[in-house]
C-alpha cells in the first residue's frame, strides 16, 4: 500500500454521529487525497491536499471536513454523519511527479 | 473537465481465453492515463500506466494497454486469462499539473473455469 495506513478498517455509525478516518504516510509525499468507493460509480474524489496546510475540494466534499497541518497525516472528518455516507473510504498519496496515485488498503464505513 | 467511460460493467470469460476491457477518455488536453485492479476485498492497486513515450505499455502479470489518441481510448488486454485475474479493473485519467485523478466506474472481470 505504498506506505499508506488508514485506521479504523470497518467503522458503524449512527445518523448523526462524528467520527474521524485516519490517513497516514511515511514517504514524505506532498500530495494526499481521500475518496469514496460506491457500487457503480466507481471512486470519487471528495478533498486533496498538495502540502501541509492546504487543501481543497474534489468532486463530492459536502458533508466532510479536512485539514493537513503535518505532511504525514491527512484526517477526514464527517461532523454529523448521514445514511448516504456509507461508503468506502481510501486515502491515497501521489509519488513525487508522475501522477502516478498509490491508495492504502480503505476504511469501510456504515451509517445506520 | 477530463472523464472516463468504462461501458462494460461486467465481463465474463473463459479461463484461458483472451480479455478486452474497454476505456475512452475525454479530455481537452494532454492526459496521463492508468488502470487499476481491485482484487475481492481488497483496495486498488496501480495496473499499468501511460504518461508519455511509447503508446503500448504493460504490466507484470501479462496485461498491456494501448494509449489511442485519435480514438481516446486506452484498452485493457488479456492474451489469457486465469483464475487469479478475478477482479474489478478501473480506468483512471489525470491531466498535467492537474492533481485529480478522474476513475470510471469500472468492469468486474469474472473468469468462468
Amino acid at each position: 500500500n505504498a506506505g499508506v495506513t488508514q485506521t479504523p478498517k470497518f467503522q458503524v455509525l449512527k445518523t448523526g454521529q462524528s467520527m474521524t478516518l485516519q490517513c497516514a504516510q511515511d514517504m514524505n509525499h506532498e500530495y494526499m487525497s481521500w475518496y469514496r468507493q460506491d457500487p457503480g460509480m466507481g471512486l470519487r474524489l471528495i478533498h486533496y491536499s498538495v502540502g501541509a496546510g492546504i487543501t481543497d475540494q474534489g468532486e463530492v466534499p459536502n458533508g466532510y471536513n479536512v485539514s493537513r497541518s503535518t505532511t504525514e497525516d491527512f484526517p477526514l472528518r464527517l461532523l454529523s454523519a448521514a445514511p448516504s455516507q456509507t461508503s468506502v473510504y481510501f486515502c491515497a498519496i501521489r509519488a513525487g511527479y508522475t501522477d502516478t496515485q498509490y491508495f492504502g488498503p480503505g476504511t469501510r464505513l456504515t451509517v445506520l | 473537465a477530463q472523464s472516463v467511460t468504462q461501458l462494460d460493467s461486467q465481463v465474463p470469460v473463459f479461463e484461458e481465453a483472451p480479455v478486452e476491457l474497454r476505456c475512452n477518455y475525454s479530455s481537452s488536453v494532454s492526459v496521463y492515463l492508468f488502470w487499476y485492479v481491485q482484487y475481492p476485498n481488497q483496495g486498488l492497486q496501480l495496473l499499468l500506466k501511460y504518461l508519455s513515450g511509447s503508446t503500448l505499455v504493460e504490466s507484470i502479470n501479462g496485461f498491456e494497454a494501448e494509449f489511442n489518441k485519435s480514438q481516446t481510448s486506452f484498452h485493457l488486454r488479456k492474451p489469457s486469462v486465469h483464475i487469479s485475474d478475478t477482479a474489478e479493473y478501473f480506468c483512471a485519467v489525470s491531466t498535467l499539473g492537474n492533481e485529480k485523478l478522474t476513475f470510471g466506474t469500472g468492469t468486474r472481470l469474472t473468469i468462468i473455469p
